[in-house]
């Protein structure tokens, strides 16, 4: 069954600190995974794409990483700042003709003054 | 800017009432654009993928005289929800992928519908 799952379901930092947000997934055939960042009462907005062949991808503030042997995912969110609060979905697209997509749960990450 | 509009972004009515979900693809052309519906502190659920110029392709247990989807242009589907009841609140979400492979979706901001 394609499953993706997410941890910590939730998250509390300091604003100006580091967090790691972490994807395992059970998807096949694997196309790509992505992360998207859902802001409350809003659509999710994507922040990282990464195919099989790429490891790491950076985007600002948020570095995403893709281990397609073990089938894990992270994505790190450096300097965190208010406006990072949101829900964090990775979300892995198998490969048919439509590419089907398979979504996390989420973490909920609040960043607090 | 939004790449994926949809209107109207809430929506209150009576129950009975049927309720019109537009979403348009902005920049691009989509032949494929996706329904989800999102219940508070989940993950999206996919409904329902809209073809252009063809039926829609329903998930299990998803009535489709229920939720209507029109996708009459490659910039425009619609999802319509028949004689709606309280179980039908939620959060709706529409998506649309641009041609090409390893494309993201693109997300609109969702419809928020409260039946009363």
């Amino acid at each position: 069954k394609n499953q993706v799952e997410q941890s910590p379901q939730s998250l509390i930092i300091l604003e100006g600190k580091n967090c790691t947000l972490q994807c395992n997934y059970t998807v096949s055939p694997f196309s790509n995974l992505r992360w998207y960042k859902q802001d409350t009462g809003r659509g999710p907005v994507s922040l990282t794409i990464m195919t099989f062949s790429e490891n790491t991808k950076s985007n600002g503030r948020y570095t995403a990483t893709l281990d397609a042997d073990t089938k894990q995912s992270s994505l790190h969110i450096t300097a965190s700042q208010l406006s990072d609060s949101a829900s964090y979905i990775c979300v892995v697209s198998a490969e048919t003709g439509f590419q089907k997509l398979v979504f996390g749960t989420g973490t909920r990450l609040l960043v607090s003054p | 800017g939004a790449v994926v509009s949809q209107h109207p972004s809430r929506v209150i009515c009576k129950s009975g009432t049927s309720v019109k979900i537009e979403c348009r693809s902005l920049d691009f052309q989509a032949t494929t654009m996706f329904w989800y519906r999102q219940f508070p502190k989940k993950s999206l659920m996919l409904m329902a993928t809209s073809n252009e110029g063809s039926k829609a392709t329903y998930e299990q247990g998803v009535e489709k005289d229920k939720f209507l989807i029109n996708h009459a242009s490659l910039t425009l589907s619609t999802l319509t929800v028949t004689s709606a009841h309280p179980e039908d609140s939620s959060f709706y979400i529409c998506s649309a992928r641009d041609r090409g492979h390893n494309q993201p979706q693109h997300f609109g901001d969702g419809t928020r519908l409260s039946i009363l």
